[in-house]
C-alpha cells in the first residue's frame, strides 16, 4: 500500500463549479503538506504549502488538513479551463529534510 | 528571479550507457533535491543535498547517484541505463535544508533505447 493515495480521475466539471482533490496517508510522522499544480510536459507548480491542520486560503484556492484522519483536501473555487492540469499532493515528515512523498496525482479537466 | 533550471531538456541514449543531468536552483538557494516521474510510479524522491552534503536517499540502486557544488548547482547521474530508466527527472530547490517551499525546474526527459 503506497504511503500516499490520490484518486488518479481523471475528473471533468464545467467552467465555474467548484472543485475538490483529496488525498490520505497512512504515515502520521507527516506534518508538512503540499499541493502542486503540473501542467503537461512542465513541472510541477507549487499551489499551496501548509503545516500540520488546519485551512489556508490562497485567492481561489483552500487547502484543508485532518491530522486526525490523515486526509487533505484541495478546493478550487470559480473552476477555469486554465485550471486543466494534474493536481499533485505532496508531504514532508518531521525529520526528513525536504524530502517530499507524492501522491499519484489528479487528471482535472474545466471544460467550457 | 530565473527559476530552476535544468539541462539538457531532452536525451535519448541506449541501454548500458551512462548519463548525467545539470540542475541550477533558484538564486540563494541552498538545497537541491531529484525526483524521477513515471507513469506507472508517480514522482519519486531521488536523493537530496543541502550545502555540497547528500542529506537524503530514496529507495534507488547505486546506479543512480548525485553531487552539488559550492555553488549550489547539482548534477546527478545514471550508469548502465536501463529501458526502466526512462522518465522525467525533475529538480527542485528550496532556500534551506529543511520544510520549506520548493521550486521544481521544467526537467529532463530521458528515453532509454
Amino acid at each position: 500500500q503506497k504511503e500516499v493515495e490520490q484518486d488518479p480521475g481523471p475528473l471533468s466539471v464545467p467552467e465555474g463549479a467548484i472543485v475538490s482533490l483529496n488525498c490520505t496517508y497512512s504515515n502520521s510522522a507527516f506534518q508538512y503538506f503540499m499541493w502542486y499544480r503540473q501542467y503537461s510536459r512542465k513541472g510541477p507548480e507549487l499551489l499551496m504549502y501548509t503545516y500540520s491542520s488546519g485551512n489556508k486560503e490562497d485567492g481561489r484556492f483552500t487547502a484543508q488538513v485532518d491530522k486526525s484522519s490523515k486526509y487533505i483536501s484541495l478546493f478550487i473555487r470559480d473552476s477555469q479551463p486554465s485550471d486543466s492540469a494534474t493536481y499533485l499532493c505532496a508531504m514532508s515528515a518531521a525529520g526528513g529534510g525536504n524530502k517530499l512523498t507524492f501522491g499519484t496525482g489528479t487528471q482535472l479537466k474545466v471544460e467550457l | 528571479k530565473a527559476g530552476v533550471t535544468q539541462t539538457p531538456r531532452y536525451l535519448i541514449k541506449t541501454r548500458g550507457q551512462q548519463v548525467t543531468l545539470s540542475c541550477s536552483p533558484i538564486s540563494g538557494h541552498r538545497s537541491v533535491s531529484w525526483y524521477q516521474q513515471t507513469p506507472g510510479q508517480g514522482l519519486q524522491f531521488l536523493f537530496e543535498y543541502f550545502s555540497e552534503t547528500q542529506r537524503n536517499k530514496g529507495n534507488f540502486p547505486g546506479r543512480f547517484s548525485g553531487r552539488q557544488f559550492s555553488n549550489s548547482r547539482s548534477e546527478m547521474n545514471v550508469s548502465t541505463l536501463e529501458l526502466g530508466d526512462s522518465a522525467l527527472y525533475l529538480c527542485a530547490s528550496s532556500l534551506r535544508g529543511a520544510h520549506n517551499e520548493q521550486f521544481f525546474g521544467p526537467g529532463t526527459r530521458l528515453t532509454v533505447l
